[in-house]
């Protein structure tokens, strides 16, 4: 009875592959995001969806896109993945305008 | 802009003493404000949350914080920390439009 949810847990691939991570929530939530934390541990927003339409798009690399296919989901695709991008990528979800947030318990990308 | 600072980077503190890690916020409205932690190795565990009233909320695990607004702090306070409380601890704050802003986390380490 997860309540947001994510997959791969740990993601390690070369450089230059393209990978996607999941993201799923069961809280009836309409609004999802995607942050990343850097090896600093600083967590910073990417993306957030509500009812599958983009609403925050922060400075990214186009090689990352979302896509959130029902207000339930919300995949993160990254092309041409470059050392950098090694992180722990979270999906959050809430509802409405709530400013609460619930997180998923993050994936491990390790580029190498 | 919305910001959140922890000025401390890394505490360490001996079993069974007490706790205070700081947070101060800049935010135009009233704040929803928020303490997270996070273990090695893995997601983000809310703590506690202010929205209004009471400006004394507890939390899980024994911790509580303190809203001052006169301050733009929201302290997390424990009276006897536990060695299982050697973790990454963020505060964050919820703004409108689905905007969250966490600060860059305090370091815990717990000495026997």
């Amino acid at each position: 009875d997860t309540a947001v949810s994510q997959t791969p847990k740990y993601l390690v691939t070369q450089m230059g592959n393209d990978k996607s991570i999941k993201c799923e929530q069961n809280l009836g939530h309409d609004t999802m995001y995607w942050y990343k934390q850097d090896s600093k541990k600083f967590l910073k927003i990417m993306f957030s969806y509500n009812n599958k339409e983009l609403i925050i798009n922060e400075t990214v690399p186009n090689r990352f896109s979302p896509k959130s296919p029902d207000k339930a989901h919300l995949n993160l695709h990254i092309n041409s993945l470059e050392l950098g991008d090694s992180a722990v990528y979270f999906c959050a979800s809430s509802e409405g305008n709530s400013p609460e947030q619930y997180f998923g318990p993050g994936t491990r990308l390790t580029v190498t | 802009a919305q910001s959140v600072t922890q000025p401390d980077i890394h505490i360490t503190v001996s079993e069974g003493a007490s706790l205070e890690l700081r947070c101060n916020y800049s935010y135009g409205a009233t704040p929803y404000l928020f303490w997270y932690v996070q273990s090695p190795g893995q997601g983000l565990q809310l703590l506690l949350k202010y929205f209004s009233g009471d400006t004394l909320v507890q939390g899980i695990k024994g911790f509580e914080a303190e809203f001052k607004r006169s301050q733009s702090s929201f302290n997390l306070r424990k009276p006897s920390v536990h060695w299982s409380d050697a973790a990454e601890y963020f505060c964050a704050v919820g703004a409108t439009g689905n905007q969250f802003y966490f600060g860059t986390g305090t370091s815990l380490t717990v000495i026997p």
